[in-house]
């Protein structure tokens, strides 16, 4: 497709278990993001991704969640052993590059409920 | 620290009528880009418009425009002839130029908006 494609768009599993959520960029967008929206919340970052340099991974919230792009593309977050608090939409955005007025493209989301 | 803040969790307003929907936002920086983006039921993050800080010109997307009032640090959208379509949640987002290789946005916590038919 010509969007940002996530799957899954929901995610049901119980608390310990492990979950892989995908993202597939625009094709050629060079720069990709994962942000986290909590009920009622703004965005949170998580990690950002630019071509082939080193990834910002500041925003992870602890070392359970890990995220890796393969090959410039695709993109997985992965969230081990999870917990409920880790219950939200997972987003995913790509854009060309990472220059200031680059415009974000999104994905509609990834939504996990922990139970 | 950067920050962006949105006063009005939600706002009211009647089919065709212009709305003003409030954003301020804090940096220390002299470079950087404001983005207005609308997140409807569906939840996709729709791209509106995007000012940068050295504009001399606000910007202007169709129905969208930006008030941009850098002394005050404001970043106000404006939405003319409110349609149905238009409710929604509606974020500001900043960047600022000396982020180094990270690029990511800051965002506000957004403003919900009902278009009454």
């Amino acid at each position: 497709g010509a969007g940002v494609s996530q799957s899954p768009s929901n995610k049901v599993t119980e608390k310990g278990k492990d979950v892989e959520l995908r993202c597939d960029p625009i094709s050629g967008h060079t720069a990709l993001y994962w942000y986290r929206q909590s009920l009622g919340q703004g965005l949170e970052f998580l990690i950002y991704f630019q071509g082939n340099s080193a990834p910002d991974k500041s925003g992870l919230p602890s070392d359970r969640f890990s995220a890796e792009r393969t090959g410039g593309s695709v993109s997985t977050l992965t969230i081990q052993r999870t917990q409920q608090e880790d219950s939200a939409v997972y987003l995913c955005a790509s854009s060309t590059t990472g220059a200031l007025n680059g415009e974000l493209f999104f994905g509609e989301g990834s939504r996990l409920t922990v139970l | 620290a950067q920050k962006i803040t949105q006063t009005q969790p939600g706002m009211f307003v009647q089919e065709k009528e212009a709305v003003t929907l409030d954003c301020t936002y804090d940096t220390s920086d002299q470079s950087y880009g404001l983005f207005w983006y609308k997140q409807p039921s569906s939840g996709e993050m729709i791209f509106l418009i995007y000012q940068g800080s050295y504009d001399e010109q606000n910007a202007t997307e169709g129905r969208y425009s930006l008030n941009f009032q850098k002394a005050r640090k404001s970043a106000n959208l404006v939405i003319s002839a409110s349609q149905l379509g238009d409710s929604a949640m509606y974020f500001c987002a900043m960047r600022d130029h000396n982020a180094g290789n990270n690029r990511k946005l800051i965002w506000g916590l957004g403003t919900s908006l009902a278009v009454n038919p």
